[in-house]
């Protein structure tokens, strides 16, 4: 089952604008991840924030985490068409010695010129 | 050095028949993980191996399901009976081992059960 919820589904917006995304989650985890997925390229990592962080900056990604709501948001400034993307939340919720993640619906970022 | 790589790039079978998907995770990663996306769906967790043991086959969504691990490297994953909701892209990915790594992903299968 999806652990993960991202709110929107879908996105539109005009490039140079601030694109925010949200993901809920059900269960108590140990980081939670960003991957960007589009046709050409595949599923990629953007960033990671762990449990005990609240926000995470990487280039044009700012990323928080609010443990209490169970909730994390992804923000991109200054965007670009090639932002263009499906942008998915994984909630890692591994013990042991490996990393079990769980996937989003997605939500599907359009960015026009 | 080279990503996760898998093959074959596009599948298509008949209903019945069954099908070997290979992925090829990166050099070290003891770590080698399998997903199923639908379309337009998320990704759906079937499988991990830490080195060739698979400690989580709980996502695996019947008995038809089966995959491996040989050498701590090569992984394939087997769908028995194929059936057409079994179509769908499957995805590896590897990552180091231990917990709060990033997953890479390879490209991904693309079944189709006709």
């Amino acid at each position: 089952s999806q652990q993960g919820e991202e709110d929107p589904q879908a996105l539109s917006i005009q490039e140079g604008e601030n694109a925010t995304m949200n993901c809920s989650y059900k269960t108590s985890i140990n980081n939670l991840q960003w991957y960007r997925q589009n046709s050409g390229r595949g599923l990629v990592h953007l960033i990671l924030i762990r449990s005990n962080e609240r926000e995470k900056h990487s280039g044009r990604l700012r990323v928080t985490l609010d443990t209490s709501k169970k909730s994390s948001s992804l923000l991109i400034t200054a965007s670009r068409a090639a932002d263009t993307a499906s942008y998915f939340c994984a909630t890692d919720t591994g013990t042991g010695t490996a990393s079990k993640l769980t996937f989003g619906t997605g939500t599907r970022l359009q960015v026009t010129l | 050095g080279a990503g996760v790589s898998q093959s074959p790039s596009n599948k298509v079978t008949e209903k019945g028949k069954d099908v070997e998907l290979r992925c090829d995770p990166i050099s070290g990663h003891t770590a080698l993980y399998w997903y199923r996306q639908s379309l337009g769906q998320g990704l759906e967790f079937l499988i991990y191996f830490q080195g060739n043991s698979a400690p989580d086959k709980s996502g695996l969504p019947s008995d038809r399901f089966s995959a491996e691990r040989t050498g701590g490297s090569v992984s394939t994953l087997t769908i028995q009976r194929t059936q057409q909701e079994d179509s769908a892209v499957y995805l590896c990915a590897s990552a180091r081992q231990g917990l709060g790594y990033e997953q890479y992903f390879g490209p991904g299968t693309r079944l189709t059960v006709t």
